[in-house]
């Protein structure tokens, strides 16, 4: 089955700690994007990327940084210099329509 | 820059119709997407518009008028099920190619009985 798998699905840190959540997918994608989500907002664009070895910054891009080195991953880093890490973390790669489909998140805390 | 603007909170009653509003502010658009999302999951893809329009499938449909900037997501006969947020999205073509996708903050809909 294709789709779309996040890692961890919870993950705790300690303060000062980097951590990277994996996305990965086998629908054939190029384009694939990273997005927070807090306790009753929307959904906010941390990075997105197109093609292999290319990436845009989304609208909260700071304290984060991604890479893209295979079609099919897309792993993004918190850093320490994230201010307030706590949230829901969405990995998306979009069909040739438009349509984005989703992994089933993570989610982390800072303890 | 993009500004997406949707009502926070709404509720309506089990077996009614209701109308989810999205208007937005983009400097490109490609296209609007409503997706639902229910708490603690991932959104699920419910409607793309491109053209403006109605666009029904089954007990949903969206509308776009791309002049007014303006989207609607009409749900009928409504479920208890129905109870989830409700994103509207915009796809931005952007610059070099980039395909940006903004999302505005969501439309929590109660269902009551």
């Amino acid at each position: 089955d294709g789709g779309i798998t996040q890692s961890p699905k919870y993950l705790f840190r300690k303060e000062g700690q980097n951590v990277t959540l994996s996305c990965e997918q086998n629908l054939n994608h190029d384009a694939m994007y990273w997005y927070r989500q807090d306790p009753g907002q929307g959904l906010r664009l941390i990075y997105y990327s197109q093609i292999v070895n290319d990436f845009q910054k989304g609208d909260i891009a700071e304290g984060y940084s991604v890479s893209r080195e295979k079609k099919e991953s897309f792993p993004l880093t918190v850093t320490s210099a994230q201010k307030n890490p706590t949230a829901f973390y969405l990995c998306a790669s979009r069909e040739i329509t438009g349509e984005l489909f989703f992994g089933e998140g993570s989610r982390l805390t800072v303890l | 820059g993009q500004n997406i603007d949707q009502p926070t909170e709404m509720t309506a009653t089990e077996g009614a119709i209701v109308q989810i509003n999205c208007t937005y502010q983009t400097s490109g658009f490609n296209g609007l997407f409503w997706y639902q999302q229910h708490a603690g999951e991932a959104p699920t893809f419910l409607s793309y518009n491109v053209l403006d329009g109605l666009e029904e499938k089954g007990r949903f449909s969206s509308f776009l008028s791309r002049s007014k900037g303006y989207s609607y997501l009409l749900l009928k006969e409504l479920q208890m099920k129905d109870s989830a947020s409700y994103l509207c999205a915009v796809r931005d073509p952007g610059s070099g190619g980039y395909q940006k996708v903004t999302f505005g903050t969501g439309t929590k809909l109660q269902v009551i009985p």
